[in-house]
């Protein structure tokens, strides 16, 4: 079975600049979930989707970050403008379905960006 | 006060070693407790997985909860060197709905020296 896909692995980039992050879940789960881990965190979730509906973006700084999951399936994840703070690694994961606790989150490798 | 609290170490033992590691929490809301393993460069995996308070084993790892100390802890048995990574305890409140968010703690690095 394959996991998740996460890309681009790495990401430079200057303050004020935008970056994109895309992820593929695994087949058939439902719930998406993109999380932050600042360098010597856990990570901190930023916005969880079921299907391609919001679930909780609380924590989603939306004033610069957006996300969107269409059709369902895959998700990005944008910052636009990018601040210094901003770097970090940005991991998507995805369950069965949100709604048990027990249904296990799946995370990709990450996507490692650095704001210079 | 954070709602978890992780000591981050760095924490390096001899091969064999049994190795202890330990989080707290604040809010009597989490109900649910997780342990996952994060290897350099990669996402975490999810190792260890309890609801009630007491033990529970699964090979060399052995996953504990008080509840009522508010205290769950992580140990591993004849540890090796395989087993170097960044230990990260989470928890989920109980009455989550459709939304059972993951706090995480902030990671222990562990290193298992050969």
């Amino acid at each position: 079975e394959a996991g998740v896909a996460q890309s681009p692995r790495y990401k430079i980039i200057e303050k004020r600049q935008s970056v994109a992050f895309w992820c593929n879940p695994i087949s058939g789960h439902a719930t998406l979930y993109w999380y932050q881990q600042i360098l010597g965190q856990g990570p901190k979730l930023l916005i969880q989707f079921q299907n391609n509906g919001v679930v909780d973006d609380s924590q989603l700084p939306k004033d610069r970050f957006s996300a969107e999951r269409l059709k369902g399936v895959d998700s990005t994840l944008k910052i636009q403008p990018a601040k210094l703070e901003d770097s970090a690694v940005y991991l998507c994961a995805s369950s069965l379905v949100g709604s048990r606790p027990a249904n296990e989150q799946f995370f990709g490798p990450g996507t490692r960006l650095t704001v210079l | 006060q954070k709602e978890v609290e992780q000591d981050p170490g760095p924490l390096s033992v001899p091969e064999g070693a049994i190795v202890s590691l330990n989080c707290t929490y604040s809010n009597s809301a989490f109900q649910y407790f997780m342990w996952y393993r994060q290897y350099s460069r990669k996402g975490p995996e999810l190792l260890m997985y309890t609801y009630s308070s007491g033990n529970k084993e699964d090979g060399r790892f052995t996953a504990q909860v008080d509840k009522s100390s508010k205290y769950i802890s992580l140990f591993i048995r004849d540890s090796q060197p395989s087993d170097s990574a960044t230990y990260l305890c989470a928890m989920i409140k109980g009455s989550g709905g459709s939304n059972y968010k993951l706090t995480f703690g902030k990671g222990t690095l562990l290193t298992v020296n050969p």
